[in-house]
């Protein structure tokens, strides 16, 4: 089954970096994944695919602090320079067999 | 950029069906490459996958939820629509239209979102 598990919160300072992780369940290493961001009070926006060897395509208008990484079955989120802005809720999101299966999120506190 | 809209009633009465629309503009609904799809958040809560239709009617939805589901599009008013049955409570849920493609099914457009209350 495919399942996707992200920690529910993390926490960084301003202006440091953190790094967030999306696991893939057991059979799915390989799959590629995508990271999306919600703000307090706001739609989902679509910050980038992020495939199993590391390589990631961005959305329009994202900015370079935040970057994908891959290791195994995990897939990373990396935002550096952190901004009071990236306060929010982080979702991986992937598809297969005609399913599209979302992790449950991980609420990044900028300190 | 491609821009989507939901539209329907915010409050629906339990046991009855969830109508939701969703307009889409500056792009084609007719497009080859691209699935159309909702997504829900109860208050509180994660992202749901719902559902995605192709342009042709093909559609894929949920198995927790593909008894009660129906998504249907309209090319000719560049809309997609979602009906949810005999909803309950726990249908409470702000909904999103999203934007995927046929061959990487990665939301990379979405709407605003719209709360539909289920309640007496």
């Amino acid at each position: 089954q495919l399942v996707l598990t992200q920690s529910p919160s993390a926490s960084a300072s301003l202006g440091a970096s953190v790094k967030l992780t999306c696991t893939l369940s057991s059979g799915h290493s390989s799959y590629a994944i995508a990271w999306h961001q919600q703000q307090p009070e706001k739609g989902p926006r679509y910050l980038m695919k992020l495939n199993g060897d590391g390589s990631h395509i961005k959305g329009d208008g994202i900015p370079d602090r935040f970057s994908g990484s891959s290791s195994g079955a995990e897939r990373h989120l990396t935002i550096s320079s952190l901004q009071s802005e990236d306060e929010a809720d982080y979702y991986c999101q992937t598809w297969g067999a005609g399913t599209v299966e979302f992790g449950g999120g991980t609420k990044l506190t900028v300190l | 950029q491609l821009q989507l809209q939901e539209s329907g009633p915010g409050l629906v009465k339990p046991s009855e069906t969830l109508s939701l629309i969703c307009t889409v503009s500056g792009g084609s609904i007719g497009s080859s490459n691209n699935y159309w799809g909702w997504v829900r958040q109860p208050p509180g809560k994660g992202l749901e996958w719902i559902g995605s239709i192709y342009y042709s009617g093909s559609t894929h939805y949920n198995l927790s939820l593909k008894n009660r589901v129906t998504i249907s599009v309209d090319t000719s008013k560049s809309q997609f629509s979602l009906k949810l049955r005999s909803v309950t409570a726990a249908d409470t849920a702000v909904y999103y239209c999203a934007n995927h493609g046929s061959s990487s099914w990665i939301f990379d457009y979405w709407g605003q979102g719209t709360l539909v209350t289920v309640s007496s």
